[in-house]
């Protein structure tokens, strides 16, 4: 069973507006990170934004929002003001397991591909 | 300015030659790992190493070997190649996690494989 859903291959958005990417997880560990990237066509990984299964406050950076519903195993990712070196792939992670300290292996959904629009 | 980098950033090569991809980063972490990406499949772990001279296989190692002799390098090693090998590697590093903001995974820009 795919431990990182993301529902959506292919997402567009105008430019100025605010998109929502989808992530669902499964997982049994009380305690876990999940994160998002983006890869643009140049293909680097780059790292947005991270939330911890125990903050009470959803994550936040600039444009940047996570919003994670625990219950629900979701971990949606919202970027407002959408510009136009916003589009890429988007992909949500997921770290298990967070005070073994041993592997730090991230479990990876299979991206959205994101278009903004003019 | 904090980075890991690899080389190549992109290789042809033929089944069965042996090849490394290095990776070096910066910022003395312990933790380094390596990834491949395929279309379908996503990002998949091959190896990590905890700090020098511990590594571990991850849920990919066939057809992969790593070293950690020092703590900056950790370079990926391919034996003999096969074409099932092409993809696009990465390699990542990360810091013990102290608190959220230490969780990041720092990634190396991406070695895309060919192998014919």
């Amino acid at each position: 069973a795919q431990k990182i859903t993301q529902t959506q291959p292919g997402m567009f958005v105008q430019e100025k507006e605010a998109v929502t990417l989808d992530c669902t997880y499964d997982t049994s560990d009380p305690s876990y990170g999940l994160f998002w990237y983006k890869q643009p066509s140049s293909g680097e990984m780059i790292f947005l934004i991270y939330q911890g299964s125990y903050d009470q406050q959803n994550a936040t950076e600039g444009r940047y929002s996570l919003n994670f519903q625990k219950a629900r195993k979701s971990a949606n990712l919202v970027i407002s003001a959408s510009q136009l070196g916003d589009s890429a792939m988007y992909f949500c992670a997921m770290r298990e397991d967070l005070n073994a300290g041993n592997n730090r292996k991230l479990i990876w959904g299979l991206g959205t591909s994101l278009a903004v629009n003019p | 300015e904090a980075q890991v980098t690899q080389n190549p950033r992109y290789l042809i090569t033929v089944t069965g030659k042996k090849l490394t991809v290095t990776c070096s980063q910066n910022m003395n972490h312990e933790y380094m790992s390596w990834y491949r990406q395929d279309p379908g499949l996503g990002l998949r772990q091959i190896y990590y190493s905890m700090n020098v001279e511990v590594t571990d296989k991850g849920d990919v190692p066939e057809g992969y070997k790593v070293s950690r002799k020092e703590k900056r390098n950790f370079p990926l090693i391919l034996e003999s190649p096969s074409p099932n090998q092409t993809s696009l590697y990465f390699c990542a590093s990360s810091s013990p996690p102290r608190d959220r903001w230490d969780n990041e995974q720092f990634f190396g820009p991406g070695t895309r494989l060919t192998v014919l």
